[in-house]
């Protein structure tokens, strides 16, 4: 998986509480991205960051934060989990110029009760 | 204007066979299409991706052709082998993987390949 971890890999919450999924690399790509897996929706962006403390929304982003503080993490925040936000998150990595692959890491699957 | 529509949403291929999966999109800004590989319980892995500046690329068995007319794309996989059953994710890029390189994704085919 390109040097890409993901913590925790399974989670169990429940509403209203707080949840943050971590993601590392190791491979000093530039560009970090999240994204949530639905049956019948695909991958979706949530928040991607295209540098260190330097982040943008994406299509679904609403319920989410995202922070960056060094170029190896990328912190995913659900503020307050709601039962629609059970989903299986990925993060994925890029160098960004000329190429346009994203790397993915193993995925979080989260569900929320 | 910024989806990328994929079907079918399943598809069963005997050994040998040819597997077909079809993509379309709107945006013509659009300049990077890829094909994404998921296995059951992993993370997406690109499988292989092409410009508008080309109609087909071929990487071994597989295949993608490009209609910019049509702005459709397909991925060919020929020969299926029973271990090509995996879940497939067409997307679409503007920027041509530069600054932020967005993928849009395809809601994805689930291949099974019959021995």
């Amino acid at each position: 998986d390109a040097g890409i971890t993901q913590s925790p890999r399974h989670k169990v919450t429940e509403t209203g509480t707080p949840v943050t999924l971590r993601c590392h690399q190791t491979e000093n790509h530039r560009y970090m991205y999240w994204y949530r897996q639905d049956p019948g929706h695909g991958l979706r962006l949530i928040h991607y960051s295209y540098g260190v403390k330097d982040t943008d929304k994406g299509e679904v982003s609403d319920g989410y934060s995202v922070s960056r503080s060094k170029t190896e993490d990328f912190l995913l925040t659900l503020e307050s989990a709601t039962s629609s936000q059970t989903s299986v998150y990925f993060c994925a990595i890029s160098e960004g110029l000329g190429d346009g692959t994203q790397y993915f890491g193993p995925g979080t699957r989260l569900l929320v009760l | 204007q910024q989806q990328v529509k994929q079907s079918p949403q399943s598809l069963i291929v005997q050994k040998g066979g040819i597997s077909i999966i079809n993509c379309a999109y709107e945006n013509t800004a659009f300049d990077y299409f890829p094909w994404y590989q998921q296995f059951p319980g992993k993370g997406p892995a690109l499988l292989i991706a092409i410009r508008p500046d080309v109609s087909e690329k071929k990487e071994g068995r597989f295949t993608i052709s490009f209609n910019k007319s049509a702005k459709q794309f397909s991925l060919h996989i020929m020969d299926s082998q029973p271990g090509d059953s995996a879940t497939y994710f067409c997307a679409a890029s503007k920027d041509r993987g530069g600054a932020t390189n967005k993928l849009i994704f395809g809601t994805g085919t689930l291949l099974a390949v019959q021995p």
